[in-house]
């Protein structure tokens, strides 16, 4: 399995909900990220885990937790989301936390907030 | 947490001609990385250039970088019309942080 499997692939929620985003890899990576896109912009980082920790949290306000519940997943849980939150939110992969390969990207969730 | 930025924003070529896009960034690296995104989809790796290395090939695409410059290339020869896509570059330093340059959006015309 070389890939990286994100759901949903839509979301849309309203501010008051509480949804969560997920990300699975069976590749044996040690460390997965989430990023945020939002339309023609670069994919900003918003956290990194490095063997199932904490590692990078970019500012990201409280309103977006991760949660790493083992090797293998990465949850996003979001919670009283503005508008501007909508975006694709992308996960990511890699073999080794220290660098020197290649990320693996999913294929993001849609996500919109109204 | 933008670390580069790439240039030109857009590109547009014929099927058959070469597109090249350039990418500067900040601060030192220990490694340097392409990627393509399709419209709204994930991003695909392409190939991993390391900062003791000058040029990377593979397949039709071949990679330059000049760290005293903080600088580096894409060419992408013989284009096609499934090429059309963005393409990032992404630099890694230690620690973990790894970030993606503002892209260029390429178009091969058929």
């Amino acid at each position: 399995d070389t890939e990286v499997t994100q759901t949903p692939k839509h979301l849309v929620m309203g501010m008051t909900n509480k949804k969560s985003l997920k990300c699975e890899q069976h590749m044996g990576h040690r460390a997965m990220y989430w990023y945020k896109q939002k339309a023609k912009k670069p994919p900003e980082l918003m956290f990194v885990y490095s063997y199932e920790k904490l590692s990078i949290n970019e500012s990201v306000p409280s309103r977006f937790s991760p949660e790493c519940p083992n090797s293998s997943l990465l949850n996003l849980h979001l919670h009283a989301l503005q508008p501007e939150d909508s975006a694709l939110y992308l996960c990511a992969s890699s073999q080794d936390p220290a660098g020197g390969y290649g990320y693996t990207f999913g294929s993001g969730t849609r996500l919109t907030v109204v | 947490s933008q670390q580069g930025e790439e240039d030109p924003q857009a590109l547009s070529i014929q099927e058959g001609e070469n597109a090249t896009m350039n990418c500067s960034y900040k601060t030192s690296i220990n490694n340097l990385q392409w990627y393509r995104q399709n419209s709204g989809r994930g991003l695909v790796h392409l190939i991993l250039i390391r900062s003791n290395e000058r040029e990377k090939h593979s397949g039709r695409l071949r990679v330059t970088l000049d760290t005293s410059k903080k600088s580096s290339s894409l060419l992408i020869t013989a284009s096609r019309a499934a090429d059309t896509a963005s393409y990032f570059c992404a630099t890694f330093r230690t620690g973990n942080q790894f970030y993606f340059g503002t892209g260029t959006s390429l178009t091969v015309i058929p």
